[in-house]
């Protein structure tokens, strides 16, 4: 199975700032990355696939890096309708995993 | 636009059984994978099973495995999650997902959830 590891678990920003959140992989999942977001009370929503590819409708300032084991999701100035939770899933091998969330709150 | 409805939740003593239904519509429902993924109160995701846009194959988690069976009527836009042998680690709110492809892919749409309860 594919561990996938986010970090932080809980990040405090500011309206404005820049926010980055980190996943990692137990072993390479190519590009095979995607990233959802989560509010309370919602279902998740996809935000990027293949690791770097923007969903239809989510706004430029959410981007994605990375491939093999080291993801990045960042959010270049946080709105006040991006509190929530993030989830990173790799896509690659069964069983698909998804890693423990980090809760972007603010500060 | 891609709607995905769960239905057949509620509140069922350990050992039980319950059927769960995920109806579709908005998009041409066989020619994408499917699957069900859980979410216990207060904690992440946890993906549980997914089928092939034709039914012909089926995945489960270690956790489910043996006791779920997913399947899916491309006749009717549904897809349904058959649970059995309930326990109360089985006690979260169960996504409907589509994948972005026939056989794989990330999740690209999401319902809104139907809530199981394992107590008695």
């Amino acid at each position: 199975e594919i561990v996938m590891t986010q970090s932080p678990a809980t990040l405090s920003v500011s309206p404005g700032e820049r926010a980055t959140l980190s996943c990692g992989a137990s072993q390479s999942v190519n590009s095979n990355l995607a990233w959802y977001q989560q509010k309370p009370g919602q279902a998740p929503r996809l935000l990027i696939y293949g690791a770097s590819t923007r969903a239809t409708g989510i706004p430029a300032r959410f981007s994605g890096s990375g491939s093999g084991t080291e993801f990045t999701l960042s959010i270049s100035s946080l709105q006040s309708e991006d509190f929530a939770f993030y989830y990173c899933q790799q896509y690659y091998n069964w069983p698909l995993t998804f890693g423990g969330g980090t809760q972007v709150e603010s500060k | 636009e891609v709607q995905l409805v769960e239905s057949g939740g509620g509140l069922i003593q350990p050992g039980g059984s319950l059927r769960l239904s995920c109806a579709a519509s908005g998009f041409t429902f066989s020619s994408f994978a499917m699957a069900w993924v859980r979410q216990a109160p207060g904690k992440g995701l946890e993906w549980v099973s997914a089928i092939t846009g034709s039914g012909d194959a089926s995945v489960y988690a270690d956790s489910v495995k043996g006791r779920f069976a997913i399947s899916r009527d491309n006749s009717k836009n549904t897809l349904y999650l058959q649970m059995n042998s309930l326990s109360a680690e089985d006690t979260a709110l169960y996504y409907c997902a589509k994948r972005a492809a026939a056989d794989r892919g990330h999740f690209d749409s999401w319902g809104q959830g139907t809530l199981v309860t394992v107590s008695s």
